[in-house]
């Protein structure tokens, strides 16, 4: 069956830096997603990668490697307000969106 | 500013009434709008996808007969949650992308939560 991994839960200090990591099994790959999702509020895009490799995009950074079915987001220079939830997403061969359960990123000050 | 626009956020209902969420896409014609359900820390559910013009498509174990989806023009979505019961209670969210076969992001609307008293 298609499957999305990630952990349920991190916690990090403010002004560090974070990885949150996430694996797939889909069938066919077409490409990754990560989810910023604040509790009580809909998901907003933060990243799409398809090509192996890093992506940066200010403080978020996407990482993708599709022969270890894996993808990490880093997030630096941490802030209060990344206190919220991630997802993992993936397009399968059908472009069916597959959604992991998310990782709820807890900042202390 | 916002893609996709979703109302009402919040709406608690009793039993056995029905419930009608709308979904708008704000800057672009959407032929395709996507409805989720997402139970507390829990991911996302897809329910149905919706299409401009023609019968939603529903995902295994969602029933169509309660969770009615018209999508009547190109920039309106409705779910309808009919005789809601308590277990309907939960967020739900549409969400679009721009363009036809486009992979691009997912525009999500703001949610809606449901409590069936």
């Amino acid at each position: 069956g298609q499957n999305i991994d990630q952990p349920t839960e991190m916690t990090a200090t403010e002004g560090a830096i974070v990885q949150i990591n996430c694996t797939y099994q889909t069938s066919g790959f077409n490409g990754l997603f990560w989810y910023q999702q604040h509790a009580g509020e809909a998901p907003t895009f933060l990243s799409y990668n398809v090509l192996d490799g890093l992506e940066e995009k200010g403080r978020f950074s996407s990482f993708l490697s599709r022969s270890k079915g894996y993808s990490y987001l880093l997030l630096k220079e941490l802030q209060m307000k990344d206190s919220a939830s991630y997802l993992c997403a993936a397009w399968d061969s059908n472009y069916q969106l597959i959604w992991g359960a998310g990782t709820k990123l807890i900042i202390k000050p | 500013g916002a893609v996709v626009s979703q109302h009402p956020s919040w709406v608690i209902c009793k039993s056995g009434t029905s419930v009608k969420i709308e979904c708008r896409s704000l800057d672009f014609q959407a032929t395709t709008m996507f409805w989720y359900r997402q139970f507390p820390k829990q991911s996302l559910m897809l329910m149905a996808t919706s299409n401009e013009g023609s019968k939603a498509t529903y995902e295994q174990g969602v029933e169509k007969d309660k969770f009615l989806i018209n999508h009547a023009s190109l920039t309106l979505s409705t779910l309808t949650v009919t005789s809601a019961h308590p277990e309907d209670s939960s967020f739900y969210i549409c969400s679009t992308r721009r363009g036809q076969g486009d992979t691009g992001e997912l525009f999500f609307g703001e949610g809606s939560r449901l409590t069936v008293l």
